[in-house]
């Protein structure tokens, strides 16, 4: 059964404290796998797409990586504007559907 | 939100109720969807559309109806409100037939009585 898995569900870091997001999958093919951000009350915003192992992206202090298993979000000395919930998602080979994991709700204390 | 509007914001209804959660875009992007996103559950597709008079059912497609009769519409009927569909809908597109990301509208938060 194809599966998005993300750890930790919470996460509190210090302003200036680097940190990493994970997002374990298990599908049958990956056609993408995604990154967004959402903030309360508000739609997921797209962050990166990852395509293949040792696939790297980057944006300000973010910088998503991908293997054949997992794929983590990296926060370099994150600051209190990054707090929000991070979602990963992945698209089969084949097929027109999104697996999302149940994200990763991050705060970042000034 | 890439051009994708949702409508209303806020809805309350009773058990039994019917209603149309509207969602439109203005890009003639042929890919959209729908989601509802539950606490602890993550976003769930409930149907999509690949194009005007194509859709299918997604994960959780029980309860709720789609239609696409034009490229910029793409509504989502829920015939007799129940409980369980309280929640948030989320309309998506998929601009870019080779990249795949999604680009969500705004929400609507749904409270069946």
């Amino acid at each position: 059964e194809d599966q998005v898995t993300q750890s930790p569900e919470a996460l509190r870091l210090q302003e200036g404290e680097s940190s990493s997001l994970n997002c374990s999958y298990t599908v049958s093919g990956l056609r993408g796998l995604f990154w967004y951000r959402q903030d309360p009350g508000k739609g997921p915003e797209f962050l990166f797409t990852l395509y293949s192992a040792g696939e790297e992206k980057e944006k300000e202090r973010l910088k998503a990586t991908l293997t054949k298993k997992e794929s983590f979000l990296h926060i370099t000395a994150p600051k209190p504007e990054d707090s929000a919930t991070y979602l990963c998602a992945v698209r089969t080979s084949g097929t027109y559907k999104y697996i999302f994991g149940t994200g990763t709700r991050l705060k970042v204390l000034a | 939100n890439a051009g994708v509007t949702q409508t209303p914001k806020f809805q309350v209804l009773k058990t039994g109720q019917s209603m149309t959660l509207q969602c439109a875009q203005d890009m003639n992007h042929e890919y959209m969807s729908w989601y509802r996103q539950d606490p602890g559950m993550g976003l769930r597709l409930i149907h999509y559309s690949v194009g005007a008079g194509i859709t299918d059912q997604g994960e959780v497609p029980n309860g709720y109806n789609v239609s696409r009769s034009t490229t910029e519409d793409f509504p989502l009927r829920l015939l007799s409100a129940a409980p369980s569909q309280t929640s948030v809908y989320f309309c998506a597109i998929t601009p870019h037939r080779d990249s795949y990301e999604q680009y969500f509208g705004p929400g609507t938060r749904l409270t069946v009585t």
